[in-house]
């Protein structure tokens, strides 16, 4: 099966620094990843869509100068929190979709990573 | 706007049959996915529905009425390891999902 993976898994940081998360396809190249946040016991919800060699796309409401996205290369996208304030504390998940299915396709999951700002 | 519709907790004993239903209003609907995420963990894909009917795999099986927006999953043989949350969501666009608000299912002995 296709393996995503994410460092960190855990992270504390002190409020107003940056942090920066990676999302990696271990064994496959994924042209689109996204990524989520979800609140203790809520729903996933879909931060961004990152697209390799192109601008990020932002959900409504998702700030995309506090959340900033980068897709370098097929198989590694990095979201930075920055200026991270208490109420960026969550769990962050990235998803990785290899290559092009038609209108079935399957996220592959990281483990997530779970940023708690003091 | 978009809403996925779930129970938010649904309890059953180990052996039982439990199902959990998802009622959906989006603006594009291109296929209905479930997924397992257990505490702490990633979301893992269980069943995909692009047409209406009956999708089996294992002791889980995926309903889809597109002209209700409705679907479900259903569970058979529930074990303890089954205790876990899960979530429908939509397929509203290339690669696009839209989840669910979830179901905590706890399967005790």
């Amino acid at each position: 099966g296709a393996v995503v993976s994410q460092h960190p898994s855990r992270v504390i940081c002190k409020s107003g620094t940056s942090v920066k998360i990676e999302c990696r396809s271990l064994d496959f190249q994924a042209t689109t990843m996204f990524w989520y946040r979800q609140f203790p016991k809520k729903s996933l919800m879909l931060m961004a869509t990152s697209n390799e060699g192109s601008k990020a796309t932002y959900e409504q409401g998702v700030e995309k100068d506090k959340f900033l996205i980068n897709h370098a290369s097929l198989t590694l996208s990095t979201l930075t929190v920055t200026s991270a304030h208490p109420e960026d504390s969550s769990f962050y998940i990235c998803s990785a979709v290899r290559g092009l299915q038609g209108f079935f396709y399957e996220q592959y999951f990281g483990p997530g990573t779970r940023l708690t700002v003091t | 706007g978009q809403s996925l519709e779930q129970p938010s907790e649904v309890t059953a004993v180990e052996g039982a049959i439990v199902q959990i239903n998802c009622t959906y209003q989006t603006s594009g609907f291109y296929g209905l996915s479930w997924y397992q995420q257990h505490d702490g963990g990633a979301p893992t894909f269980l069943s995909y529905n692009g047409l209406d009917g009956l999708e089996e795999t294992g002791r889980f099986s995926s309903f889809l009425s597109r002209s209700d927006s409705y679907g479900y999953l259903l569970l058979q043989e529930l074990q303890m390891k089954d205790s876990a949350s899960y979530f429908c969501a939509v397929h509203t666009g290339f690669q696009k999902l839209v989840f669910g608000t979830g179901t905590r299912l706890l399967v005790s002995p």
